[in-house]
């Protein structure tokens, strides 16, 4: 059974500061997907990594991968309130018919 | 480019009931993949359909089942609702390549009494 762990579950952070939310998969695969979904809101894409060693930025986040230790990492560099939101990282399973999610990190970013 | 639209967009629903969620699709996306999002289970992949066939389905019992319709739009159905079938279910749809993204619709919020 294919497992997606997220960690931490919920992060306060300092506007300005740096941190990395991480997760984990149980099964090989290439295919990783980063999501955000606002409170009451739907999920918004935000990087598809498609193979092992791949990087995606936009703004203040970054996303890698790595196939091989079965890990893929979103780093937020100097947050600010607007990346206030839960993040997940999702998992492709059997050839993009479905994702497995993890359990979404709760972000909130105060001054 | 319109997004992904479903309906309707709350429903309450007494225990013992059955009720359909609508899902209308990106235009030009095959695909439709529904999933379960709940507090406790976070969310969980229901079934995913590609040209009117079910190509994947998830862990989840006979009374939840869907359909796909020739126009991509897709329909999903749970039938003798029970009070653990309140969630938020979402939709999602995708060309229906295996690296293709999966764009999600604003959700159906179902409560269940």
């Amino acid at each position: 059974e294919l497992k997606v762990e997220q960690n931490p579950l919920f992060l306060s952070m300092q506007e300005g500061k740096n941190y990395t939310i991480y997760c984990n998969y149980s099964t090989t695969s290439d295919r990783l997907y980063w999501y955000r979904q606002d409170p009451g809101k739907s999920l918004e894409s935000l990087f598809v990594l498609l193979s092992n060693g791949a990087v995606k930025q936009e703004g203040r986040l970054m996303a890698s991968l790595d196939t091989k230790a079965r890990l893929s990492t979103l780093h937020i560099t100097a947050a600010v309130h607007d990346l206030s939101a839960t993040y997940f990282c999702a998992v492709d399973y059997q050839a993009g018919t479905a994702l497995i999610f993890g359990k979404g990190t709760t972000l909130s970013v105060s001054s | 480019k319109a997004g992904v639209t479903q309906t309707p967009r709350y429903l309450i629903k007494t225990r013992g009931q059955q009720v359909t969620l609508s899902c209308s699709p990106i235009s030009g996306h095959r695909s439709v993949s529904w999933y379960q999002q709940t507090p406790g289970q976070g969310l969980q992949f229901l079934f995913e359909y590609f040209s009117e066939t079910q190509r994947n389905k998830g862990n989840f019992p006979g009374r939840f089942s869907g359909r796909q319709f020739s126009n991509s739009r897709s329909e999903m159905n749970v039938s003798t609702l029970e009070l653990g079938d309140s969630a938020l279910y979402l939709c999602a749809s995708s060309l229906g390549g295996n690296t293709d993204t999966q764009y999600f619709g604003p959700g159906t919020r179902l409560t269940v009494l």
